[in-house]
């Protein structure tokens, strides 16, 4: 079975500095997608990045990059430029054959 | 453009009353479909998934049944509510192929 482990439940951050956000997985399959999602205090969940497995150059979404390291089975989260809108809870997640495992999360907060 | 309408926000039940949280999607047609629980200052807990009318998985067992009666339309449901049943319900749709899951703005389900 699948699972996922973000050991980091709470992490700060000064705004505009730099914050990596931890994880790693397990899982038996080949052929997987890693994301991370976010959940602001309002709940909903909105997908801020995602790494196909199979691919070797580390996905990046404005200030939002990933450390994917597949041999370790890593993919930490890394919000650059933090701003007070990106305090929200931060689930990885795993997806293979259709189902997604999430992580317990980390909660991110940002120190104006 | 697909959206996910997912109702109502916020439900508070009875203990033993029946349950039904309902769930439908447009723009897209034959989606995975899944039902998740998070529990407070936890990750999503899969509960229930489906790949087409009237396929249901489910991943735990529960008090707790899904329905899929129409192609964009997803059910939960209970004919007796616990205590336990308490939590915040996301339904989450996906296309084929490992897609990232997009989720509803979930209910938040209280048992008195």
């Amino acid at each position: 079975a699948q699972t996922v482990t973000q050991s980091q439940p709470e992490m700060s951050v000064q705004e505009a500095e730099t914050v990596t956000l931890s994880c790693t997985y397990d899982t038996s399959e080949s052929d997987y997608y890693l994301f991370w999602y976010k959940q602001p205090p309002s709940r909903q969940m909105i997908l801020v990045i995602r790494q196909e497995a199979y691919k070797q150059q580390n996905a990046t979404e404005n200030r939002f990059s990933v450390n994917f390291q597949k041999a370790a089975k890593s993919f930490s989260l890394k919000i650059s430029d933090s701003q007070l809108g990106d305090a929200a809870m931060y689930f990885c997640a795993h997806q293979g054959a259709q189902k997604l495992v999430f992580g317990q999360g980390t909660r991110l907060t940002i120190n104006p | 453009s697909q959206t996910i309408h997912q109702w109502p926000a916020t439900l508070v039940q009875p203990v033993g009353s029946p349950l039904s949280l309902e769930c439908t999607v447009e723009g897209t047609s034959n989606p995975n479909l899944y039902w998740y629980r998070q529990a407070a200052g936890r990750g999503l807990q899969l509960l229930f998934y489906s790949v087409g009318i009237g396929q249901i998985s489910s991943e735990v067992p529960q008090n707790l049944s899904a329905s899929r009666p129409q192609d964009r339309q997803f059910i939960l449901s209970s004919k007796k509510l616990l205590l336990s049943d308490s939590g915040f319900y996301l339904c989450a749709w996906s296309g084929v192929d490992n897609q990232p899951q997009h989720f509803g703005d979930g209910t938040r389900l209280s048992i008195l």
